[in-house]
C-alpha cells in the first residue's frame, strides 16, 4: 500500500525567508502524482502544487517549488520569501495514475511564519 | 461563484443517533470525495463518486453511508455504528477521477457527538 510520510511535524520561519517541508512516500508503481495542499486556519484545503512522476522538471508556481526526486520517493517543498499569509498546515498526497483514485496523505506539517 | 458548500459548519448530536452531512458542488464536476480528519491524522477517504448513482468503498467506509442522486450533491450519512464519528469532514469535487485533476474542497462540517 501507497504512505506519505511527512518527518516534520511543525516548522517555523522568519517573514521574507526560504522555508522547505519534507515529504517521503512509498510505492512501487513508476506513475502517479503528487501534491501539495495547503489548510490555513480556516481550514479549507487548498492545491499548492502538483507534480506528474514522468516529469523531471521540477514544478513551479510563484514562490512555491519542489524538488521531486523519483529514485529516492522524495516530494518536498520550497517556499520562498516567506509571506504572513503562508500559515498554515501543509500536507504531501500521493495519487496513482491509474486505477486507483484517492489521494493518499500525509498527516501534515504545521508551518508559522514569524514576523 | 463556482464552488462547494458543506452544511451546517458545526453540528452537534448524541451518541445513537444518525446525522446527514449536506455537500453541494456548482462545478460541474463528475467525481466527489469524502473525507475525514482527525488531530495530526491527514485526511482520510470515506466514499467518493465518480458519477450520480454510483459510489465506491473509501479506506473508512464503515458506519457511513452516502448517495449520488444528482451531480451536484452528495451527503453523508454518519450512522450509530460508527464507532468514533466526532471529528472534521471534508467533501470535495474533482472534474474526473483521473490523477491528475485537481480536488476541490469544501470548508467542511466539525461533527461533535456525544
Amino acid at each position: 500500500a501507497q504512505t506519505v510520510t511527512q518527518s516534520q511535524p511543525e516548522m517555523s520561519v522568519q517573514e521574507a525567508e526560504t522555508v522547505t517541508l519534507s515529504c517521503t512516500y512509498d510505492t512501487s508503481e513508476s506513475d502517479y502524482y503528487l501534491f501539495w495542499y495547503k489548510q490555513p486556519p480556516s481550514r479549507q484545503m487548498i492545491l499548492v502544487i502538483r507534480q506528474e512522476a514522468y516529469k523531471q522538471q521540477n514544478a513551479t508556481e510563484n514562490r512555491f517549488s519542489v524538488n521531486f526526486q523519483k529514485a529516492a520517493k522524495s516530494f518536498s517543498l520550497k517556499i520562498s520569501d516567506s509571506q504572513l499569509g503562508d500559515a498554515a498546515m501543509y500536507f504531501c498526497a500521493y495519487r496513482f495514475q491509474g486505477g486507483s483514485e484517492k489521494l493518499v496523505f500525509g498527516k501534515g506539517t504545521k508551518l508559522t511564519v514569524n514576523p | 461563484d463556482g464552488g462547494i458548500t458543506q452544511s451546517p459548519k458545526y453540528l452537534f448530536r448524541k451518541e445513537g443517533q444518525n446525522v446527514t452531512l449536506s455537500c453541494e458542488q456548482n462545478l460541474n464536476h463528475d467525481a466527489m470525495y469524502w473525507y475525514r480528519q482527525d488531530p495530526g491524522q491527514g485526511l482520510r477517504l470515506i466514499y467518493y463518486s465518480q458519477i450520480v448513482n454510483d459510489f465506491q468503498k473509501g479506506d473508512i467506509a464503515e458506519g457511513y453511508s452516502v448517495s449520488r442522486e444528482k451531480k451536484e450533491s452528495f451527503p453523508l450519512t454518519v450512522t450509530s455504528a460508527q464507532k468514533n464519528p466526532t471529528a472534521f469532514y471534508l467533501c470535495a469535487s474533482s472534474r474526473s477521477t483521473g490523477g491528475w485533476d485537481e480536488q476541490y474542497f469544501g470548508p467542511g462540517t466539525r461533527l461533535t457527538v456525544t
